[in-house]
């Protein structure tokens, strides 16, 4: 069965600094990738994704994946946080099986942006 | 830009009392799901529903859930009887296609069973 795993459930990090999460899957199909944004009660808003092609990936508020197939990751980064970053993260693949399809989500990470 | 939206925000209920969860989806979208959040812990797929029909429901799904699209713009989910642990944050979500597109999440449903 397809899975998520997000290693780090809590990051904290300083403004400006720079900012990995970390996402690693398993699936024995082609996978669709995806990274969605928790901000406080609030809904969940798409960062970015990875469905072909290049495996870089620029997401909006200056976010950027990067697909590793040997790896099976597919780890969140941002060179520069700002405190408005605070958020709940989550890693997500999308599984196709016959007819129908479903996000399958990892458990989050929780980034805290310290002034 | 077009949005899922999701009512009513908050519902409390008494366990064993119904409820409704409702949703309208994005118009052109073809592709509705129901998935929901334990507080504190991950986002987990509930059901799918394409054309009039269940495509996948998930073993937390049971009989006490049902989903219906009564009409040309809301997705429904019942719940038949509550439970305490039904106690959760429901999102709705909607996409145009399968697989290589996004589905877009409406803002959640908080549902507290006392």
């Amino acid at each position: 069965a397809q899975s998520v795993t997000q290693l780090d459930s809590q990051v904290p990090v300083f403004e400006e600094a720079p900012v990995e999460l970390r996402c690693n899957y398993s699936s024995s199909v082609s996978v669709y990738l995806f990274w969605y944004v928790q901000y406080p009660n609030q809904g969940l808003q798409l960062l970015l994704k990875y469905l072909s092609g290049s495996t870089l990936v620029k997401g909006i508020n200056g976010f950027e994946a990067e697909f590793n197939k040997s790896q099976t990751s597919f780890h969140l980064r941002k060179p520069s946080v700002h405190i408005s970053d605070t958020a709940e993260y989550f890693c997500a693949v999308s599984v196709t099986q016959g007819g129908s399809e479903k996000l399958v989500f990892g458990k989050g990470t929780k980034l805290t942006v310290n002034p | 830009e077009p949005e899922v939206t999701q009512t009513p925000s908050h519902q409390v209920t008494q366990m064993g009392q119904e409820v409704i969860l409702r949703c309208v989806p994005i118009s052109n979208h073809l592709y509705f799901y129901w998935y929901r959040q334990i507080l504190g812990q991950k986002v987990e797929f509930l059901v799918s529903f394409y054309n009039n029909e269940i495509s996948e429901k998930s073993e937390i799904f049971d009989d006490q859930f049902s989903v219906e699209r009564p009409d040309g713009s809301n997705f429904t989910l019942k719940i038949r009887s509550t439970k305490l642990e039904d106690s959760a944050m429901y999102f709705c979500a909607s996409s145009r296609e399968r697989g290589n597109t996004e589905a877009f999440f409406g803002q959640g449903t908080r549902l507290t069973v006392v």
